[in-house]
């Protein structure tokens, strides 16, 4: 079945060491996402890639990174995870921009 | 005029009956509405959507009413069965394609 993968499901990291997350899609969709969600709150856009064109949004911190180095990969890295950075990341896709389709998600832990 | 606002934050329904959520929005530029459920520790699911130029989208038990001129939109659980008990979001694509989400509201279903 078509979908959106993320690895690994649970990530446990200390606080100030790096982690990358990662998000696959066999949707051969063009455009991908990365939100963060934290307990009881809606998904927070992080950014997004039109194809190869990466957009990042005004708010997010500095400390995130993001590659997409093919059609089907995307990767989030935290570059020094806090306390704060700790939630549920998930990775999105869709072809025209509308409809999204999200993948299970990567629960991190900053300990 | 960016926001979109969900109500009840809670909601409680004997299994049978309907459950209706409500969500409202200011910006007229907002041209395509989407209902995302959520279920604890997995990512948002699609469930229907519906652009301002039709006033009603029915699928299954799920249905969305959407009034231009009161810049509303609902989402009605017809039947609503225990296994529909999750968080439902509503949202809304703006201008540069990026969703506006609602807080959420978390439905139980009694059986």
């Amino acid at each position: 079945d078509a979908m959106v993968i993320q690895n690994p499901r649970y990530q446990v990291t200390q606080f100030g060491k790096p982690v990358t997350l990662s998000c696959s899609q066999t949707l051969n969709h063009n455009v991908m996402y990365w939100y963060q969600q934290k307990s009881s709150q809606a998904p927070k856009l992080l950014f997004h890639y039109y194809d190869k064109d990466f957009n990042n949004e005004a708010d997010t911190p500095d400390n995130f990174q993001s590659r997409r180095p093919n059609t089907s990969f995307c990767f989030l890295d935290i570059r020094s995870p806090g306390l704060g950075d700790a939630a549920m990341y998930l990775c999105a896709t869709s072809r025209a921009r509308y409809e999204q389709y999200f993948g299970p998600g990567t629960r991190l832990t900053v300990t | 005029q960016q926001q979109v606002k969900q109500s009840p934050q809670s909601l409680i329904v004997q299994k049978g009956g309907i459950s209706i959520i409500n969500c409202a929005y200011e910006n007229t530029a907002f041209d395509y509405f989407p209902w995302y459920q959520q279920f604890p520790g997995k990512g948002p699911a699609l469930l229907i959507a519906i652009r301002p130029d039709v006033s009603e989208k029915k699928e299954g038990r799920f249905t969305i009413s959407f009034n231009k001129s009161a810049k509303q939109f609902s989402l009605h659980i017809m039947d609503s069965q225990p296994g529909d008990s999750a968080t439902y979001f509503c949202a809304a694509m703006d201008s540069n394609y990026q969703l506006i989400w609602g807080a959420g509201t978390k439905l139980i279903i009694k059986p």
